[in-house]
């Protein structure tokens, strides 16, 4: 059974801060994404990353793939109270369905 | 694009009653869509998976007749929660993609609806 940890659990920051959230797991993954939740919606794809090493930027959000493809991280620059959420990462393995780690709570505060 | 609709967005039923949770993939044709139940502040459980046309293959510990899944064409899902009980109180997202690993290049995205939250009373 394949299992995503991710840390920290609750990150509560102050506007302008920097973060830096993790996914990991003992398993390689074909394809792993990063998703927010906002309470009482689904979750929003923010981006999807499959090549080890591989590192992709949506405007403050800098997402990088381990180079074993088994972890994760998710920067935050210049954190804003819109980026207050869940972060869910969510890993597939070659066809299998996807696995979502316990996610990242996380706080902005003006 | 890849927009995925579900209904209703709340219910709110008796113990005992059986409630339809649609799931529409409104601009995009989904092979496969998944089903997941989330409790408050937690992580998303799946359900089951469904294919256009085939029977849903359920996860460990599901319960496949109490919750039914009909993937009746490559836009609609349905997820019917019989004889609903207070436990069974939950938020119900489902989720599409257009492909499988194999057809997607390795890169099945899924694209999320924005859930369902089931009240049993």
């Amino acid at each position: 059974t394949q299992l995503l940890e991710q840390s920290p659990q609750f990150l509560s920051i102050q506007e302008g801060e920097n973060l830096t959230v993790y996914c990991n797991s003992s398993s390689v993954f074909s394809s792993l994404q990063w998703y927010r939740q906002e309470p009482g919606e689904g979750p929003v794809l923010l981006v999807t990353v499959v090549t080890g090493g591989e590192v992709k930027k949506l405007k403050r959000l800098t997402f990088q793939f381990g180079d074993a493809r088994k972890d994760s991280s998710l920067h935050i620059t210049a954190a804003q109270p819109g980026d207050t959420g869940l972060y869910l990462c969510a890993g597939a393995n070659y066809g299998q369905n996807f696995v979502f780690g316990p996610g990242t709570r996380l706080s902005v505060l003006p | 694009g890849a927009v995925v609709s579900q209904h209703p967005s709340r219910v709110i039923c008796k113990s005992g009653t059986s409630v339809k949770i649609e799931c529409r993939s409104l601009d995009f044709q989904a092979t496969t869509m998944f089903w997941y139940r989330q409790f408050p502040k937690q992580s998303l459980m799946l359900m089951a998976t469904s294919n256009e046309g085939s029977k849903a293959t359920y996860e460990q510990g599901v319960e496949k007749d109490k919750f039914l899944i009909n993937h009746a064409s490559l836009t609609l899902s349905t997820l019917t929660v019989t004889s609903a009980h207070p436990e069974d109180s939950s938020f119900y997202i489902c989720s599409a993609s257009p492909g499988t690993f194999w057809t997607s290049g390795g890169n099945n995205e899924q694209f999320f609806g924005p859930g369902t939250r089931l009240t049993v009373l």
